[in-house]
């Protein structure tokens, strides 16, 4: 099962900061929060993960709170192909054997 | 470097027959998961193969069966065709057997329709 609750629908205007919450309130020391985002008829991307510290690519900033409970995945300048449903799951690297807890994520929509 | 590829991308098939689904994994990777993803859901976890074995199962009945190769391509068979296998499946692959630090590489998936 899922260990994370999100929320299933945002907007945000084209250019704006996208910022998507996360809430694994049972995360656990050695698991790490990843984002994943699928955009209609294609299989799930990787963005980016982190365990403790936040983290920074090409494609996003993951904001992880201190007692790691909840995450933020901020896309800093939304285009409309950022439209997409976007998953948040917390995972062992090692033990989960590349098992992957998906939710039903959340559906951003951005709008010109 | 060449992604995920899956084949087909489509198929329909009939109550009670069997079908067999592709996956080539992404260069330089030696591990293969399978996912279920029905209609307006998240990806479920089928099973993962890695070094030609069956490495973790999710909750799915039997008659969903893998093989993966020695050039770490993989097939995906279920047998018995139901209504509800009706779904998007879709093809991982990573390097040994755990995430690697860009996550998992993920295929566009086959559509399969039972009718």
């Amino acid at each position: 099962d899922a260990k994370t609750t999100q929320p299933p629908s945002m907007d945000c205007a084209e250019g704006r900061a996208a910022n998507l919450p996360c809430n694994h309130s049972t995360i656990s020391g050695n698991e790490y929060v990843y984002w994943y985002r699928q955009i209609h008829s294609q299989g799930p991307q990787y963005i980016i993960h982190g365990l403790k510290n936040n983290e920074t690519n090409e494609m996003a900033s993951l904001i992880i709170t201190e007692d790691r409970k909840s995450s933020t995945l901020i896309l800093p300048h939304a285009t409309l192909r950022d439209t997409a449903v976007y998953y948040c799951i917390v995972s062992d690297r090692g033990s989960t054997l590349g098992r992957l807890y998906f939710g039903r994520g959340t559906q951003l929509t951005v709008w010109p | 470097e060449t992604g995920v590829t899956q084949s087909p991308t489509h198929l329909i098939k009939t109550r009670g027959q069997q079908v067999t689904l592709r996956c080539s994994s992404q260069s330089g990777h030696n591990t293969v998961s399978w996912y279920q993803q029905a209609l307006g859901q998240g990806p479920q976890f089928i099973f993962q193969y890695y070094r030609e074995e069956e490495n973790g199962r999710g909750n799915f009945p039997p008659r969903f069966s893998g093989l993966q190769f020695p050039n770490y391509s993989s097939e995906l068979n279920v047998n018995a065709l139901e209504l509800d296998d009706s779904a998007l499946y879709l093809c991982a692959s990573s390097w040994g057997g755990v995430a690697t630090n860009y996550g998992y590489t993920f295929g566009s998936g086959t559509r399969l329709t039972v009718v």
